[in-house]
């Protein structure tokens, strides 16, 4: 079967490290996305990329970073500039104009 | 700018009773709208979508949203709570004809009550 797979599901960050989400598909989509979720807060966009070897800053970009070698992979790197990165993280990805389909997340949490 | 508004963070129903959660949005062109659920420490599911067809758009799971572009809404409905609904919905907007760009709202916790 299809889809997107996010790994680690649980992640600890110690103060001052830099830490990567990974975020697999091999769904054959173009495009691939990051989102924040905080509770009460939707989910907000990180950074967002619609071909290899480009990515765009979504609404909270400071503290991110990411990469698109290849097309089926677009790692997150939370680095120790994010002050405040305890959260939900997912991935998606979509083609054309089909809906985005998502991961099961990653949960980060600063120890 | 689009943005969406979902009216009522959390949603108590009886089991069998109507559910209805509601969702309001803005955008200086057509919008396409979307649907989306959460369980617990998972993904988004995608329950259904408006593209410009249909007004009334049926999804999974015995869901169904109207689009009413006069009251700039896009409600979710169903007949019958099932205990199995109970989860986090999203209602979410993208002004690009695609889903490229998508705003969500704040989500509706919606509980379904025996």
């Amino acid at each position: 079967d299809g889809g997107i797979t996010q790994s680690p599901k649980y992640l600890f960050r110690k103060e001052g490290q830099n830490v990567t989400l990974s975020c697999e598909q091999n769904l054959n989509h173009d495009a691939m996305y990051w989102y924040r979720q905080d509770p009460g807060q939707g989910l907000r966009l990180i950074y967002y990329s619609q071909i290899v070897n480009d990515f765009q800053k979504g609404d909270i970009a400071e503290g991110y970073s990411v990469s698109r070698e290849k097309k089926e992979s677009f790692p997150l790197t939370v680095t120790s500039a994010q002050k405040n990165p305890t959260a939900f993280y997912l991935c998606a990805s979509s083609i054309a104009t089909q809906p985005q389909h998502f991961g099961d997340g990653t949960r980060l949490s600063i120890l | 700018a689009q943005s969406v508004t979902q009216l009522g963070s959390h949603v108590s129903v009886s089991e069998g009773a109507l559910v209805l959660l509601r969702c309001n949005y803005s955008s200086s062109v057509p919008p396409y709208l979307f649907w989306y659920v959460q369980y617990p420490n998972q993904g988004l599911q995608l329950l259904l979508k408006y593209t410009s067809a249909a007004t009334l758009v049926k999804g999974i799971n015995g869901f169904e949203a109207e689009f009413k572009k006069s009251e700039t809404s896009f409600h979710l409905t169903k007949p019958s709570a099932h205990m199995s609904d109970a989860a986090e919905y999203f209602c979410a907007v993208s002004e690009t004809g695609s889903a490229r760009q998508l705003t969500f709202g704040s989500g509706t916790q919606l509980t379904v009550l025996p």
